[in-house]
C-alpha cells in the first residue's frame, strides 16, 4: 500500500513569512496526525483529527499554527508568522481507527524539513 | 499524562557487540509501548510494540524488548550489532484507551553509533 505522502520534504524561509505543509495519509485512515520533532528531541504532538473534526490541539500554538482537514482526507498545516524556534521536522502520520490490526496501524510520513532564518 | 525518559542519548557500540538502549516511563493509566528507529532523513518507523500478553516482544531486525511493569521499563536490546543499525532510536508509549485517541507521547531518543 501506499504510504503516507508529505510535500514539500524542505523548506526555508525567513522568520515572519508564512509557510504550509501538506500530508496526504494512507486511504482509509480516519485518525490523522501532525507531529513536531525538533532537532535533539523527540516528536511532540501537535493536532490530531479524527475524519474532518478535530480530537486534540491543546499543544498547537493557535497564535500561529493552524490546520485543517476540510475533507477528512488530506490536510494542511500552516505557520504563519513563522518564529526562529520553528525550525524543526513536521511529521504526519495516520491510524486505522480501530485497534485490532498488527501493526497497530499507526504509519509516518518522511516529514517536512522546516528552517527559518 | 505520559513521560518517556531514555536515559543514554548516544550509544556508540562496536560492530557484533551487544546493545541495550534504556527506556522508562512514568503513567497514570496502563499504556501500550513502542520502539521506532529513525535512519537519517527519513521517517519513523515502528520497530516493536507491546500491547499485552508475554512481555518479551521480538520486532524486526533482529531487535527485542522486555516490558518490566514493576519498574516501568522498556529496555531494547540487540544481541550482535551491525553498521546498519547506526541510527536514532525513540521509545513511545500510548495510553490504553477504547476511543480513537491514540496519542503516542515520545522519549527524547537515544543515537545508536556501530562502529567498525
Amino acid at each position: 500500500e501506499a504510504g503516507v505522502a508529505q510535500s514539500p520534504r524542505y523548506k526555508i524561509i525567513e522568520k515572519r513569512q508564512s509557510v504550509a505543509f501538506w500530508c496526504n495519509p494512507i486511504s482509509g485512515h480516519a485518525t490523522l496526525y501532525w507531529y513536531q520533532q525538533i532537532l535533539g528531541q523527540g516528536p511532540k504532538l501537535l493536532i490530531q483529527f479524527q475524519n474532518n473534526g478535530v480530537v486534540d490541539d491543546s499543544q498547537l500554538p493557535k497564535d500561529r499554527f493552524s490546520a485543517e482537514r476540510l475533507k477528512g482526507v488530506d490536510s494542511t498545516l500552516k505557520i504563519q508568522p513563522a518564529k526562529l524556534e520553528d525550525s524543526a521536522v513536521y511529521l504526519c502520520a495516520s491510524s486505522l481507527k480501530l485497534l485490532q490490526y498488527s501493526n497497530y496501524g499507526y504509519t509516518f510520513g518522511s516529514g517536512t524539513r522546516l528552517t527559518v532564518v | 499524562a505520559q513521560s518517556v525518559t531514555q536515559l543514554d542519548s548516544q550509544v556508540p557500540v562496536f560492530e557484533e557487540a551487544p546493545v541495550e538502549l534504556r527506556c522508562n516511563y512514568s503513567s497514570s493509566v496502563s499504556v501500550y509501548l513502542f520502539w521506532y528507529v529513525q535512519y537519517p532523513n527519513q521517517g519513523l518507523q515502528l520497530l516493536l510494540k507491546y500491547l499485552s500478553g508475554s512481555t518479551l516482544v521480538k520486532g524486526i531486525n533482529g531487535f527485542e524488548a522486555e516490558f518490566n511493569k514493576s519498574q516501568t521499563s522498556f529496555h531494547l536490546r540487540k544481541p550482535s550489532v551491525h553498521i546498519s543499525d547506526t541510527a536514532e532510536y525513540f521509545c513511545a508509549v500510548s495510553p490504553l484507551s477504547s476511543g480513537s485517541a491514540r496519542q503516542l507521547t515520545f522519549g527524547s531518543g537515544t543515537q545508536l553509533t556501530v562502529l567498525p
